[in-house]
Parts: structure tokens; C-alpha cells; sequence
């Protein structure tokens, strides 16, 4: 049962665009939410993260956006550049618990 | 140092080997976990270990023995493996529990023939 689900595997953008990954998740139990970074060959590297008690938080050029009542989160990179080229997995844990959940992951490609 | 090491990098092993795989990390971080990963898939979370106590098994089969030693070591040993064990195994770790970021190491890749 996927808990956090990624619907997209793929998405292109040109470079200087904005890129929107999105996430939706089933468990309303999960209250800290995470996005992650992966390249080839190397483990997942941290992103940004969002808890349930904001609906925004931005950092740089990478912004996420909580929406509770749909259980639905996302990624905006602005303006997108080819170094973002990667593979993206949202996360989501629980409130006193350690597990974290991922989902599937979108590939990222962005054109010069 | 704000790494997370595993090793081997690669491994390769018959089903009827017995291997370890190893992480370590040296950032005081107390929870730590291993996560299993096949081609186009997302993590899979297998065990969380929490001040070195397990906390987390996620019915894994019990080939799959994990070891916490320490705070800053944990191991995965292997035993009668099937092929479809092949994977991307990934060690990471925590500092705050429930909120905080996983720091990843670059896993494992174990090939079972």
C-alpha cells in the first residue's frame, strides 16, 4: 500500500522555467513532509522539508506548499536550471514515530 | 563530518553466502535505518533502529538480521538471499525524532546470483 504516492515519472522543463513536482499522500497521520534529491549512483540528498502546521516554506530558488485538506504537497523550482536534472522524491513521516515514507519519484530533466 | 558511510559499495553473492553490509556514521545521530531500493522504485523502508533499540521492522524476511552495535554503526548481515534480494541498500540516519531530514549514505549495491 503506497502510502505516498508521486503520479508523474517524468517531467521536463526548459531552463528559466518553473518546475512543479507534485505529491499526494493517504496516511493523515503523517504531519512532517520532505523532499529529496537523487542522483545516480548517490544516496538521496535533503531538499526542503514542510511540517502540517505551515502551508509554505521556501528556501532559495526551491519552495513547498502544504495542502492538508487534500493531502497534497508540492515542489517549485525557480527558476529551474540543468544541475536541477535529477530524481525527486517527496517523503512524509508521522508524528511520534520514526518511519519515513517515499514516493515513487519524478525524473527531472531540465533543457538548456 | 556530516557523512554516512557504507560499505562495500558493490557485492556480489551466491544464496548460500553469508555477507555483511555496513554503516557508519559519526554525527551523533541516534536513530538509524536501512532502506531497500529496486530500479524505479522508491525507497523501501526495512528496520529503524532507535537509541540503538530496534523500532521499526517492517516484516522483513529473516535473512535480513540487522545489527546495531553502537549509535554511530549499523549492520545488515545476509544470509540464503534469493536473486529478487538484488537491490540498492541504503543506510541512513536522523537526528530529530519525528521531525528532521534523513542523511543518506550512497548505499550498497548487492547483486545475488
Amino acid at each position: 500500500d503506497q502510502q505516498v504516492k508521486q503520479n508523474s515519472p517524468s517531467l521536463s522543463v526548459q531552463e528559466g522555467r518553473i518546475s512543479i513536482l507534485n505529491c499526494d499522500y493517504t496516511n493523515s497521520m503523517f504531519d512532517y513532509f520532505l523532499w529529496y534529491k537523487k542522483y545516480p549512483a548517490e544516496g538521496p540528498t535533503f531538499l526542503i522539508s514542510i511540517s502540517s502546521i505551515k502551508d509554505k516554506n521556501e528556501d532559495g530558488r526551491f519552495t513547498v506548499f502544504l495542502n492538508k485538506s487534500a493531502k497534497h504537497l508540492s515542489l517549485h523550482i525557480v527558476p529551474s536550471q540543468p544541475g536541477d536534472s535529477a530524481v525527486y522524491f517527496c517523503a512524509a513521516s508521522g508524528v511520534d514515530n520514526n518511519d519515513m515514507r517515499f514516493g515513487a519519484g519524478t525524473r527531472l530533466t531540465v533543457k538548456p | 563530518d556530516t557523512e554516512v558511510t557504507q560499505t562495500p559499495k558493490h557485492l556480489v553473492m551466491g544464496m548460500t553466502n553469508k555477507k555483511s553490509l555496513k554503516c557508519e556514521q559519526h554525527m551523533g545521530h541516534r536513530a538509524m535505518y536501512w532502506y531497500k531500493q529496486k530500479a524505479k522504485k522508491p525507497p523501501e523502508l526495512m528496520f529503524v533502529y532507535s537509541y540503538e533499540k530496534l523500532s521499526i521492522n517492517e516484516s522483513v524476511p529473516s535473512r535480513f538480521s540487522p545489527e546495531c552495535p553502537n549509535s554511530s554503526l549499523l549492520n545488515l548481515h545476509l544470509h540464503a538471499l534469493q536473486p529478487e534480494d538484488s537491490a540498492l541498500y541504503l543506510c541512513a540516519s536522523r537526528f530529530r525524532e519525528p521531525t528532521g531530514e534523513l542523511f543518506f549514505g550512497e548505499g550498497s549495491r548487492l547483486t545475488v546470483l
